[in-house]
């Protein structure tokens, strides 16, 4: 499975943009790139997910590098409720359409008020 | 639709005793899965139903676990002999075949065995 690497913890400043770096220098050409948050207690609520083009929602914006070996979440406005830890994942296909979402250990991204 | 459901909520139960969840997904998703998550893990993948057929299972998944979908719809998930080191948080999620985007995740069901 194409391995994800995160920093452990970030800290970002409330109604400042909240940058999450994501590393996955393996991944696949075909493969997608999620990006999941999970407040405490709670499941896993996903947020975006992108190929190779940058997304945007209503929740964030995927930044994904050209080469497609990294890739940064945007919260462009965070709030307290952005207090989570953040899960970026690359969806493994195989046979038959048949795939599932490996998580690592993620981001704890913490608010500051 | 309220999402993915899932009972209980929580569970106690002493060591050796059987337990079963259940889970109902999204009424037209017709892809499950179950994940199991330990305290500051990330949730780690069990197993992958695709309407009623177990497509994939985890190495995780002991001989003790089993899990079903009758019909493709609701599923269970039993653990049998049940040990200490069962105590987690097991997480349902489902999906809809070629949609991309993403699973919808239940609360859980979080697991103590004393």
């Amino acid at each position: 499975d194409a391995k994800t690497t995160q920093p452990p913890s970030m800290d970002c400043a409330e109604g400042r943009a909240a940058n999450l770096p994501c590393n996955h220098s393996t991944i696949s050409g075909n493969e997608y790139v999620y990006w999941y948050r999970q407040i405490h207690s709670q499941g896993p609520q996903y947020i975006i997910h992108g190929l190779k083009n940058n997304e945007t929602n209503e929740m964030a914006s995927l930044i994904i590098t050209e080469d497609r070996k990294s890739s940064t979440l945007i919260l462009p406005h965070a709030t307290l409720r952005d207090t989570a830890v953040y899960y970026c994942i690359v969806r493994v296909a195989w046979n038959f359409g048949n795939e599932k979402l490996t998580f690592g250990t993620g981001t704890r991204l913490t608010i500051i008020p | 639709d309220t999402g993915v459901s899932q009972n209980p909520r929580h569970k106690i139960t002493k060591r050796g005793q059987n337990v079963t969840f259940r889970c109902d997904p999204i009424s037209e998703h017709n892809r499950l899965y179950w994940y199991r998550q330990t305290l500051g893990q990330g949730p780690e993948f069990l197993t992958y139903f695709q309407n009623e057929a177990q497509l994939e299972k985890s190495r995780l998944l002991s001989d003790r676990f089993s899990a079903e979908r009758p019909k493709g719809s609701f599923s269970t998930l039993e653990i049998q002999r049940t040990e200490q080191g069962d105590s987690a948080m097991y997480l349902c999620a489902s999906s809809l075949q070629g949609m991309s985007d993403g699973y919808t995740f239940g609360s859980g069901t979080r697991l103590t065995v004393v």
